[in-house]
């Protein structure tokens, strides 16, 4: 039962910026859409989330389409570090999103 | 530290030995998930607590495997006789829940089982 679909991997130039799409074309209108990635062998980490504007914070922008049914995530300078697999999830509330099943991500390689 | 404590970070076991899993949420969380990671895999949901209740178990294997969040200490993942195929990382986060501003979880670092 995917909520969302991702591109399986991408590569980003270092200092360029990362582009992440996810596809959440069934969303509903009390959804969310949320951002995690994991760096290999860490916990996860919040990224950001959004549920009609844009947002933005100090680790990255949410692009969300007018019609909700896809999204990207905008690392604005990729490094190194960001190289991770980013999840993309859709929730109506955060208890809901704690209980997804976080599928398979985008693992982004940043390339020096 | 404010963060999400696990232990320990890595646990080996012997088929048929019990592991338990320990997770102290961040200060002034009481939800608490917990996820199973296998090899190569995504992370998958278990089980969804909070103080003294199970609030969703529908991620949690039948048999083996229990999970509390008691009133006191953190929270405790049980998996009673293990099989080489519990073999994975156990990941456990908080959130304050509804009502708060950060709807962000936190995860912790994880717990390595590994059955021998």
């Amino acid at each position: 039962d995917a909520k969302t679909t991702q591109p399986t991997s991408m590569d980003c130039a270092e200092g360029r910026a990362a582009n992440l799409p996810c596809n959440h074309s069934t969303i509903s209108g009390n959804e969310y859409v949320y951002w995690y990635r994991q760096i290999h062998s860490q916990g996860p980490q919040y990224i950001i989330h959004g549920l009609k504007n844009n947002e933005t914070n100090e680790m990255a922008s949410l692009i969300i389409t007018e019609d909700r049914k896809s999204s990207t995530l905008i690392l604005p300078h990729a490094t190194l570090r960001d190289t991770a697999v980013y999840y993309c999830i859709v929730s109506e509330s955060p208890e809901d999103a704690g209980k997804s099943t976080f599928g398979d991500g985008t693992t982004l390689t940043v390339k020096p | 530290n404010a963060g999400v404590m696990q232990n320990p970070r890595h646990l080996v076991r012997r088929r048929g030995q019990e592991a338990r899993l320990r997770c102290s949420p961040m200060k002034g969380h009481s939800h608490v998930y917990w996820y199973r990671q296998l090899p190569e895999e995504g992370l998958k949901f278990m089980v969804y607590l909070q103080k003294e209740n199970i609030i969703d178990e529908s991620g949690m294997p039948k048999e083996r495997f229990s999970a509390e969040f008691p009133k006191e200490g953190p929270s405790i993942l049980r998996i009673q006789q293990v099989v080489r195929g519990d073999s994975a990382a156990y990941f456990c986060a908080s959130s304050a829940g509804t009502g708060t501003a950060n709807y962000g979880y936190t995860f912790g670092s994880g717990t390595r089982l590994t059955v021998v």
